[in-house]
């Protein structure tokens, strides 16, 4: 079974704070990382899918990295703003799996 | 359009009713998902078609019996639940490729009594 992590579990920060949070998964038979956004009573928004080691993606205040031969990716978050708030949820694509994992729920605090 | 529709919004149903939820998208996807979320725990995947043919069935009890009509619908078919199968069931939809983003419906709440 493929274990998918996230740390932390939760996150308070005030607004204005950069804040980052780690996922990481088995590197073998490595296809796709997803990073996604839930809002409460919303949707699960997609934020970016990675594939290759090294890579790096920006939308907007938010960026990801990935390292695949380690197992990890970094999801960053520049002078959060109360709308960040939300649960960002990655999910690993390796073989016929894909599997998300817990979860980092992340409050802004104005 | 970048929806997938999922109705209904919330279904109460009992132990020996039968009923169906539903998913539509539009975006020329050709893989569609089912996932279950029970509260404080991520997704997890039950089914996925690829094509319109069944490519993964995460060992799901056949109480739950998936269908995909076309390439813009997918049903979940539900029969003879049990309380601990009350949860959010989402839909997602995507290219088929592993690197592409799924687009997620909203969900169907759904209550088992």
């Amino acid at each position: 079974i493929l274990n998918v992590e996230q740390s932390p579990q939760s996150l308070h920060v005030q607004e204005g704070d950069s804040t980052n949070f780690t996922c990481s998964f088995p590197s073998s038979n490595f296809y796709a990382l997803h990073w996604y956004r839930w809002e409460t009573a919303k949707s699960p928004e997609a934020l970016f899918v990675m594939t290759l080691n090294g890579d790096e993606k920006k939308k907007g205040r938010i960026s990801a990295t990935l390292n695949t031969k380690e197992g990890y990716s970094y999801l960053y978050i520049k002078g959060s703003q109360p709308e960040d708030s939300a649960t960002y949820l990655c999910a690993s694509h390796q073989g016929q799996n894909f599997v998300f994992g817990p979860g980092t729920r992340l409050s802004v605090l104005p | 359009d970048t929806e997938v529709t999922q109705t209904p919004k919330h279904l109460v149903m009992g132990m020996t009713n039968k009923k169906s939820l539903k998913c539509e998208q539009h975006m020329g996807h050709r893989a569609m998902y089912w996932y279950k979320q029970k509260a404080k725990k991520p997704p997890e995947l039950m089914f996925v078609y690829s094509y319109e043919k069944l490519s993964i069935n995460e060992s799901v009890p056949s109480r739950f019996s998936p269908e995909c009509p076309n390439s813009s619908l997918l049903n979940l078919h539900l029969h003879a639940l049990q309380p601990e199968d009350s949860a959010l069931y989402l839909c997602a939809s995507s290219q088929v490729a592993a690197n592409t983003e799924a687009f997620f419906g909203q969900g169907t709440r759904l209550t088992v009594v």
